[in-house]
């Protein structure tokens, strides 16, 4: 079946600018991850979702960050005002429920000029 | 708070050795441990976890991993290095959220 799905694959933008990164779930998966996997930091747990309930956010670094999901589907992060530390792969995972494994997308390079 | 440390950023076997990468994990709770593999422009994919049940655990690909509660321990080995083994590897601890905390990360050649 379908995997986790993340779009774009590659984005490059200038400093300044607001991105916005998409991630498709596995269909019937209620929990859905992010993740920002860079250089420096490794991999960074940024904000939860589970079925329809409000988001977990403790991960987010910064206001700037902010993430939805409609419907309890497809979520989208944006982030506003980019700064070059925004460098980074962004991965996205679900999972049946929460506790059970996580599956992960592809994640989206993003990259800050 | 629950942490993973991950010994060794850069192993290097050659082809047929055994494969021995290093993961320690701080919980102040029963841990729930996985390992994960990923290759380059790839995201992550499940190898094994440990879930309470069997301290000895066996995934894909021919890895398995031993839970060592006195060591605070949880090595991943393969008795045979593949050339397409070579990648990098992640250990992590479950969170409070369901997320995952992951190692740095140990990445593996495979010497022809």
């Amino acid at each position: 079946g379908a995997g986790v799905s993340q779009s774009p694959s590659n984005k490059v933008t200038e400093k300044g600018k607001d991105v916005e990164l998409r991630c498709d779930p596995i269909s019937g998966h209620t929990a859905l991850y992010w993740y920002r996997q860079s250089l420096g930091q490794g991999l960074e747990f940024l904000i939860y979702f589970q079925g329809n309930s409000a988001p977990d956010k403790s991960g987010l670094p910064s206001d700037r960050f902010s993430a939805e999901r409609t419907g309890g589907s497809v979520s989208t992060l944006t982030i506003q005002r980019t700064q070059q530390e925004d460098s980074a792969v962004y991965l996205c995972a679900s999972s049946l429920g929460f506790g059970d494994p996580q599956h992960f997308g592809d994640g989206t390079r993003l990259s800050i000029l | 708070a629950q942490s993973v440390t991950q010994l060794g950023s850069h192993v290097s076997v050659s082809e047929g050795a055994l494969v021995l990468l290093r993961c320690n994990y701080s919980s102040s709770v029963p841990p729930y441990l996985f390992w994960y593999v990923q290759y380059p422009n790839q995201g992550l994919q499940l190898l094994l976890k440990y879930t309470s049940a069997a301290t000895l655990v066996k995934g894909i690909n021919g890895f398995e991993a031993e839970f060592k509660k006195s060591e605070t321990s949880f090595h991943l080995t393969k008795p045979s290095a593949h050339m397409s083994d070579a990648a990098e590897y992640f250990c992590a601890v479950r969170g409070s959220q369901g997320n995952l905390i992951f190692g740095k990360g140990t990445k593996l050649s495979v010497k022809p």
